[in-house]
């Protein structure tokens, strides 16, 4: 059973570039999570989808930002003309269901770089 | 809102010393709390979580921890540390928000093993 997936591992832009990042949850996961962690810092949450649904975007900043999750393929994390403070490691985590208080599986990150 | 704060942000233990990793919470309603562990360049890796029941909760590679609600607290320990111990370590509250478990991580806690 194949854990949480995102590509690539590694992205470098430079300024004013866009950047798309991509995650498929674990199988038969529908709920998708994506968390920015910033250099010396923790993470931060961004935005929690559901197939085809934007549930919760508080954390996400309001500009350049945007994220997908379509019925079929994977969750896209998306930003536009990146800027240097956009590099930072990002991390989507998935889950069965929230009916019950369910563990979110990590992926291994995407670590962009905006040059 | 919740919010977590981890006091130490490197801690260091010779091997097989007693680890001790402080984690404390705020939370408005009863939180779900959980330990993360991270190595280098890799996604985080969920050690052990308290949702309801027994206060003391044992996670994977020898790891507990004790959900304190009066001194809103959840420290990690672990008897005898290892070296494949030394890792950034994250603590975690999700509100009990059924319908979005989004979690807010602590800044995190870096332990070195001393041979």
């Amino acid at each position: 059973n194949a854990g949480v997936m995102q590509n690539p591992r590694h992205l470098v832009r430079r300024r004013g570039q866009e950047a798309r990042l991509r995650c498929s949850p674990m199988k038969g996961h529908s709920h998708v999570y994506w968390y920015r962690q910033l250099p010396e810092e923790g993470l931060k949450f961004m935005v929690y989808l559901q197939k085809e649904n934007i549930i919760d975007e508080s954390g996400m900043p309001k500009e350049r930002f945007s994220a997908e999750f379509p019925k079929e393929g994977p969750s896209i994390l998306r930003i536009q003309q990146v800027v240097r403070g956009d590099s930072a490691a990002y991390f989507c985590a998935s889950s069965r269901s929230t009916t019950i208080v369910e563990t979110q599986y990590f992926g291994p990150g995407t670590r962009l770089l905006v040059l | 809102a919740q919010s977590v704060t981890q006091l130490g942000s490197h801690v260091s233990v010779s091997e097989g010393a007693l680890v001790l990793l402080r984690c404390n919470y705020s939370s408005s309603v009863p939180p779900y709390l959980f330990w993360y562990v991270q190595y280098p360049n890799q996604g985080l890796q969920l050690l052990l979580k308290y949702t309801t029941g027994a206060t003391l909760v044992k996670g994977i590679n020898g790891f507990e921890a004790e959900f304190k609600k009066s001194e809103t607290s959840f420290h990690l320990t672990k008897p005898s540390a290892h070296m494949s111990d030394a890792a950034e370590y994250f603590c975690a509250v999700s509100e009990s928000n059924f319908g979005n478990e989004k979690l807010t991580f602590g800044t995190g806690t870096r332990l070195t093993i001393i041979p």
